[in-house]
């Protein structure tokens, strides 16, 4: 199974100051159709987990444009720009190129 | 509304079987794949299964592999998840989700919670 990687875990930062997290995969997440299926996750508090970015760099419908993901073959980022309150949780990457789809361990973000 | 609503998870004693339902409206179940992920309390998210729209794809993680079944119901718009020779370690919420990597909306539910303890 590809082994997913994120850094750090834990992640305090102060409002409105930027954030990043790594995602780095054990292969290259380049599809035969030549897209790279790397998403994130942001997983609030006592809720279910919700697509922010697909195909590494995608935001989904309604995702604040303080969000970006980039990145390619194998390192990935997820970047805030701005970090608000409502930011608070634990944000995964995950990987759809080969099966069994794989996520990484997590990294929480709080605020400071 | 798009949902998907699980249901099924209970408290049973190592070696039951159990069986999840996710039922699914407001979108075009029959066409979207689907999976069950589960996460332990305070831990990270695991894939479990998937089931192509028409059935014909599956695929489970080694951990419950032979054990669990996923199956689907698209006149019914639901997803199941059959879960025998239960352990200690299944022990997690069970979520349904489109788990979608390309630009078709992604959908999860609230979960239903399993436990396994004697």
């Amino acid at each position: 199974d590809v082994v997913m990687t994120q850094s750090p875990l834990s992640l305090p930062v102060t409002l409105g100051q930027p954030a990043s997290i790594s995602c780095r995969s054990s292969q290259s997440l380049v599809y035969s159709d030549g897209n790279t299926y790397l998403n994130w996750f942001q997983q609030r508090p006592g809720r279910s987990p919700r697509r922010l970015i697909y195909k590494v760099s995608d935001r989904d419908s309604g995702v604040p444009d303080r969000f970006s993901g980039s990145g390619s073959d194998t390192d990935f980022t997820l970047k805030i720009s701005r970090v608000e309150a409502e930011d608070v949780g634990v944000y995964y990457c995950m990987q759809g190129t080969h099966w069994p789809k794989t996520f990484g361990q997590g990294t929480k973000v709080e605020i400071k | 509304e798009v949902q998907l609503v699980e249901s099924g998870g209970g408290l049973v004693q190592p070696g039951d079987s159990l069986r999840l339902s996710c039922a699914a409206s407001g979108f075009s179940f029959s066409s979207r794949w689907m999976h069950w992920v589960r996460q332990v309390p305070g831990k990270g998210l695991v894939y479990i299964a998937h089931m192509s729209n028409d059935g014909g794809d599956t695929g489970y993680a080694d951990s419950v592999k032979g054990r669990f079944t996923i199956s689907r119901d698209n006149a019914k718009n639901t997803l199941y998840l059959q879960m025998n020779s239960l352990r200690a370690e299944d022990t997690a919420i069970y979520f349904c989700t489109t788990l979608e990597i390309r630009p078709s909306i992604e959908i999860w539910g609230q979960g239903t919670v399993v436990t396994v303890s004697s």
